[in-house]
């Protein structure tokens, strides 16, 4: 079984739509947990990132992290077609695991017109 | 632009063969990671290194190596290369400053897109 677990889609959504994107783990000693995105297989850029239990929220982005289910969200309101990526989770231990990501698989989202 | 650089872009080669990957960290960053990503496998950690230094090993065949130079620069070294190592490698860095309870936010380089023939 793999440390995490991200929704595999793909998602096709139309404009507008709110998205959810959802990843689960099974390792407790995961602290902080990222969201990236991914255009066409290129290098992945850091969309959200939040230490322990709770939300945070970034314009149309919004990130949720439930410690106690080992399941973490990240929310696209009002969503465009240059949403229209893969989105990998990423979970890290921090310090003291020299700092390593283990990462999701991704789930690739396309907003239509 | 990440400030993450890596050459080369494209590489196709044959079995058998040896290529170096080369990444240049952000300026500053002391920390360079190093991933595979294939189309059925996700995105792997391969290696990390610190200031010269490795730091953590993930899924790293003994094929492959790699060395962080006092410049900061990193190479990755595939050898003996098989038809499955064709991938996206990536190099990411981040500044690494050993805190703990600090996060080092990794900041991913455009990769080099590995064809094995």
């Amino acid at each position: 079984q793999k440390e995490v677990e991200q929704d595999p889609g793909p998602l096709s959504v139309p404009e507008g739509a709110i998205v959810s994107l959802n990843c689960t783990y099974s390792n407790s000693a995961f602290q902080y947990f990222m969201w990236y995105r991914q255009y066409s297989r290129k290098g992945p850029e850091l969309l959200m990132y939040t230490y322990s239990s709770g939300n945070k929220e970034d314009g149309r982005f919004t990130a949720q992290v439930d410690k106690s289910s080992k399941y973490i969200s990240l929310f696209i309101r009002d969503s465009q077609p240059s949403d229209s990526a893969t989105y990998l989770c990423a979970m890290s231990a921090g310090f003291a695991n020299a700092g390593k990501s283990t990462f999701g698989d991704g789930t690739t989202l396309t907003v239509k017109p | 632009d990440s400030g993450v650089t890596q050459t080369p872009k494209h590489l196709i080669t044959a079995t058998g063969q040896r290529v170096t990957l080369r990444c240049s960290p952000r300026s500053g960053d002391l920390s360079v990671y190093w991933y595979q990503q294939s189309l059925d496998q996700g995105l792997q950690f391969l290696i990390q290194y610190y200031n010269g230094e490795e730091r953590a090993k993930g899924n790293i065949l003994e094929r492959f190596s790699a060395q962080q130079f006092p410049d900061l620069h990193s190479e990755l070294n595939l050898s003996s290369l098989e038809l499955g190592d064709s991938a996206l490698y990536f190099c990411a860095s981040s500044v690494a400053t050993g805190v703990q309870g600090y996060q080092e936010t990794q900041y991913f380089g455009p990769g080099t897109r590995l064809l094995v023939l």
